[in-house]
């Protein structure tokens, strides 16, 4: 049983279009997070979602919009994809990030790929 | 703003011997520290972790030691093996915002 897990695995567009990644977990978690990771492997988090509300927004652009329907997922629209969003695009969760010392689990990631 | 600096960023070891990667944060306010182990195309994966109140955590051949003072925290790989080649990130932790390092890729020469 996959804890975390992001559909879609591969995902290739034209730049200017709209697309969305979901991402569900399992393990009764309290907070979620997507992280953008670049060609350079650097991991950068960009939305904090804890109980369905957003906590942490790292000034990423308006175009990327997390939704919390519940505590066990966490989806993200893009609009007007560009060539700079090009990425692995991670999915985590832990439970109770606002106490101190929780790990995270991460999906598998979404490779986004515009032309 | 919040920083974190991993050195060194490539680190190359022959099998048996051992690996040292080193972080420095700048936000003393971080109380949790935890290490992540990326193969190639997978997901980040948690291989130890350390909290403010702890100086030094072991885990059979993996090691994190902790100086709240100098605000930095080390993994220590002993008997390092083929299947330790994989890029490791630190990170530092405070409530529910994580700062990640930009990664060290080790190699593990057989």
């Amino acid at each position: 049983d996959t804890a975390v897990s992001q559909t879609p695995k591969y995902l290739v567009t034209q730049m200017g279009n709209d697309k969305s990644i979901k991402c569900e977990q399992n393990l009764g978690h309290d907070t979620m997070y997507w992280y953008k990771q670049d060609s350079k492997k650097f991991l950068k988090i960009m939305f904090s979602y804890n109980n369905k509300e957003l906590i942490i927004n790292e000034t990423v652009p308006n175009r990327f919009s997390p939704k919390s329907p519940d505590k066990a997922h966490l989806n993200l629209h893009i609009n007007s994809l560009e060539l700079g969003d090009s990425a692995v695009y991670f999915c985590a969760s832990s439970q109770g990030g606002g106490r101190a010392g929780q790990p995270q689990h991460f999906g598998d990631g979404t490779r986004l790929s515009i032309l | 703003g919040e920083n974190v600096e991993q050195h060194p960023s490539t680190l190359s070891v022959q099998e048996g011997d051992s690996a040292v990667i080193k972080c420095t944060y700048s936000d003393s306010a971080s109380n949790y520290f935890p290490w992540y182990k990326q193969e190639l195309g997978k997901r980040p994966q948690l291989i130890i972790d350390i909290r403010s109140n702890v100086g030094e955590k072991k885990d059979q051949r993996i090691a994190v030691t902790l100086n709240k003072t100098a605000k930095h925290f080390s993994l220590h790989i002993t008997e390092t093996q083929p299947e330790d080649s994989a890029v490791y990130f630190c990170a530092a932790s405070k409530g529910f915002k994580t700062i990640f390092g930009a990664g060290t890729r080790l190699f593990v020469k057989a």
